[in-house]
């Protein structure tokens, strides 16, 4: 079953814009990651943040984590044509024996040049 | 992190036949898993791949339909039997490395299939 909800579903903006996508989860998480996607292709992992951080940094990656929401955010600054792609939430519950990762339904992102 | 090879990326098969897709990975992994992706969703996982011993299947799926094996840690196929139209997805498999933080996953390229 779907843990994470993705909004917007599809977003369009031009290079150089700011994009935002929002997740949010239901059950209690050991952390969230967000994944890339391009054209149905092999998933790319881009970052991961723990349960007990706020928010976390990679380049032009920026992600929060609001547990009391279950809610999380990935901004990406100065968007760029090659940044078109799926963008997925997955959280990651794991202890026992049991370790998966559950994913949203994802946002699809269009950069346009 | 660990890299997967999967293959084959893509394949068109006739209804009624059986396609198996192979996951190499180019280091030992504890834990390899199966997604399957239905055009324009999410992923969905199918079971998780447990060397040693039988896959462990999400609600929905059943070994029948979905045999697994992983006879070592850098090895998993996936059979996807009896196939009917309803079964054209892209399938890939994931493997779990161990970090501080947590697990990090890495994905195969996906398997692309259309059944006619």
């Amino acid at each position: 079953s779907q843990q994470g909800e993705e909004d917007p579903q599809a977003l369009s903006i031009q290079e150089g814009e700011n994009a935002t996508m929002n997740c949010s989860y239901k059950t209690s998480i050991n952390n969230l990651q967000w994944y890339r996607q391009n054209s149905g292709r092999g998933l790319v992992h881009l970052i991961l943040i723990r349960s007990n951080e706020r928010e976390k940094h990679s380049g032009r990656l920026r992600v929060t984590l609001d547990t009391s929401k279950k809610s999380s955010s990935l901004l990406i600054t100065a968007s760029r044509a090659a940044d078109t792609a799926s963008y997925f939430c997955a959280t990651d519950v794991w202890g026992g024996s049991n370790y998966k990762l559950t994913f949203g339904k994802g946002t699809l992102l269009t950069v346009n040049p | 992190s660990a890299v997967i090879s999967q293959k084959p990326s893509r394949d068109i098969c006739q209804r009624g036949t059986s396609l198996t897709i192979q996951c190499q990975v180019d280091s030992q992994v504890t834990m390899m898993f199966w997604y399957r992706q239905q055009p324009g969703q999410s992923l969905t996982l199918i079971a998780t791949a447990n060397q040693g011993s039988e896959a462990t299947y999400e609600s929905g799926f059943v070994i029948d339909k979905f045999p697994i094996s992983r006879p070592n840690l850098t090895f998993s196929t996936l059979t996807v039997s009896n196939m009917s139209p309803e079964d054209s997805s892209i399938y890939l498999c994931s493997a779990a490395t161990g970090t501080s933080s947590g697990y990090g996953y890495t994905f195969g390229s996906g398997t692309r299939l259309t059944v006619v």
